[in-house]
């Protein structure tokens, strides 16, 4: 069965820094997608970024990029130059061909001023 | 990308009664969802709302409790029936879109209280 793993519950870190947030899955199927999402204490989920199982280069959109590292079965989003309105919190997914989005336990990010 | 709509965007009820989300999508889309969120947890899928057809109800849930309906190719609701305090959540309708990620769009979500 598919699982994502946060092991930060919740992370700081000071403003303009670089922070990195944990993504572990697990999964058997050689074919699947990793995302990460935002959640404002608004609720809403805003997509920030995905990576292809076979995608070589890891993916990037803007301050976000996401540290793929297949052989571990890690996707960690790194956001370089925090900004307030980056605190949130944020949610590892993968979905398998064929099959449902699963949603790991999400990490909640502070940013300090 | 896709944008989407829901009302009531939070509402409190009275146990034993139900409660109504709509969820309106500017565009067709085939894949509508349903996801709960429990205070401090994460999104559990509900049921992938068919249109023409009944929902496809995930473990743990069924169509008593939730009953669903998808009239069209731009609209669902999802009813929270003969509600109880342990069904205070955010309800979540997303959408699945035919791109080059295959991401799924959210809607602002719908928090509901239960007293």
């Amino acid at each position: 069965a598919q699982k994502i793993t946060q092991t930060q519950p919740g992370m700081f870190v000071q403003e303009k820094e670089a922070v990195t947030l944990d993504c572990t899955y697990d999964t058997s199927d050689q074919s699947y997608g990793l995302f990460w999402y935002k959640q404002p204490s608004s609720g809403e989920m805003i997509f920030l970024i995905y990576q292809g199982s076979y995608d070589e280069q890891n993916a990037t959109e803007g301050r976000y990029s996401l540290n793929f590292q297949k052989a571990r079965k890690s996707a960690n989003l790194v956001i370089s130059a925090s900004q307030l309105g980056d605190s949130a919190m944020y949610f590892c997914a993968m979905k398998n061909y064929g099959q449902n989005f699963v949603f790991g336990p999400g990490t909640r990010l502070s940013v300090l001023p | 990308s896709a944008v989407i709509s829901q009302k009531p965007s939070r509402d409190i009820c009275q146990r034993g009664t139900s409660l109504t989300i709509q969820c309106q999508v500017d565009s067709q889309v085939t894949m509508m969802f349903w996801y709960r969120q429990q205070p401090g947890q994460s999104l559990t899928l509900i049921a992938t709302a068919n249109q023409g057809s009944e929902a496809t109800y995930e473990s743990g849930f069924v169509i008593d409790k939730f009953p669903i309906s998808r009239p069209n190719l731009t609209f669902s609701t999802l009813t929270v029936s003969n509600m109880s305090p342990e069904d205070s959540s955010i309800y979540l309708c997303s959408v699945g879109v035919s791109s080059v990620y295959n991401e799924q769009f959210f809607g602002p979500g719908t928090r509901l209280t239960v007293l």
